[in-house]
């Protein structure tokens, strides 16, 4: 299965733009790309996913590079609220069922 | 909606006891999953289903067991517990590339 590689660690000061990086070398054609959060002692929540072009909603924008070996999760403005652990995570389909390949994440720590 | 529940919330088990981790969704989804997480990791499947009487192992399958008897409920079964299975255990369901986890169950075996 296709995995992912991240930073273990990032920082970044409150209201800034922080730019979080996604390496997925092995991506098949069909896989699409998630980002997931997971706050301290809670189950991960969705911030967004793609395929191919880039994408935004209220909470983040991702950008995706044009052969697809990796991709960079946009938080605009960080906020206090935003530190957690993100996940860049592929979903896989496989005889029709789909499955989610987690790696270990980016700890974001955002400074006041 | 209550999205996905999961019960107990913590729980203490002893080498070699078993015990059912239980969650359901009120979202109607077809697709529920398992996971575990250690310490500082990611989330490894255990086990996933696709529909009512349908499922399949993940990556970390030994040493559990689950069923899928309805849409709502996907239980899931530890036999023989053993200090490996520590960990903290979600469960999700998946509607439109969305997973949607609960809270999770954090187990500990000693």
């Amino acid at each position: 299965d296709a995995k992912t590689t991240q930073p273990n660690s990032m920082e970044s000061n409150e209201e800034e733009p922080v730019h979080l990086p996604c390496n997925h070398s092995t991506i098949s054609g069909t896989d699409y790309i998630h980002w997931y959060r997971q706050l301290p002692s809670q189950g991960p929540e969705y911030v967004i996913h793609g395929l191919t072009s880039n994408v935004n909603n209220r909470m983040a924008s991702l950008a995706i590079a044009e052969d697809r070996k990796s991709s960079t999760l946009i938080l605009h403005r960080a906020t206090l609220r935003d530190a957690a652990v993100y996940y860049c995570i592929l979903s896989v389909t496989t005889s029709g069922t789909y499955k989610y390949i987690f790696g270990t994440g980016t700890r974001l720590k955002v400074l006041a | 909606n209550a999205g996905v529940t999961q019960t107990p919330k913590f729980r203490i088990l002893k080498i070699g006891q078993s015990m059912t981790l239980q969650c359901t969704q009120d979202m109607n989804h077809n697709y529920m999953y398992w996971y575990r997480q250690d310490p500082g990791m990611g989330l490894k499947l255990i086990y996933y289903s696709v529909g009512a009487g349908i499922t399949d192992k993940g990556e970390v399958p030994n040493g559990y067991n689950v069923s899928r008897s309805t849409t709502e409920d996907f239980p899931l079964r530890l036999e023989l517990a053993a200090p490996s299975q520590t960990s903290v255990y979600f469960c999700a369901s998946n509607r439109a590339d969305t997973q949607y986890f609960g809270p999770g169950t954090r187990l500990t075996v000693l």
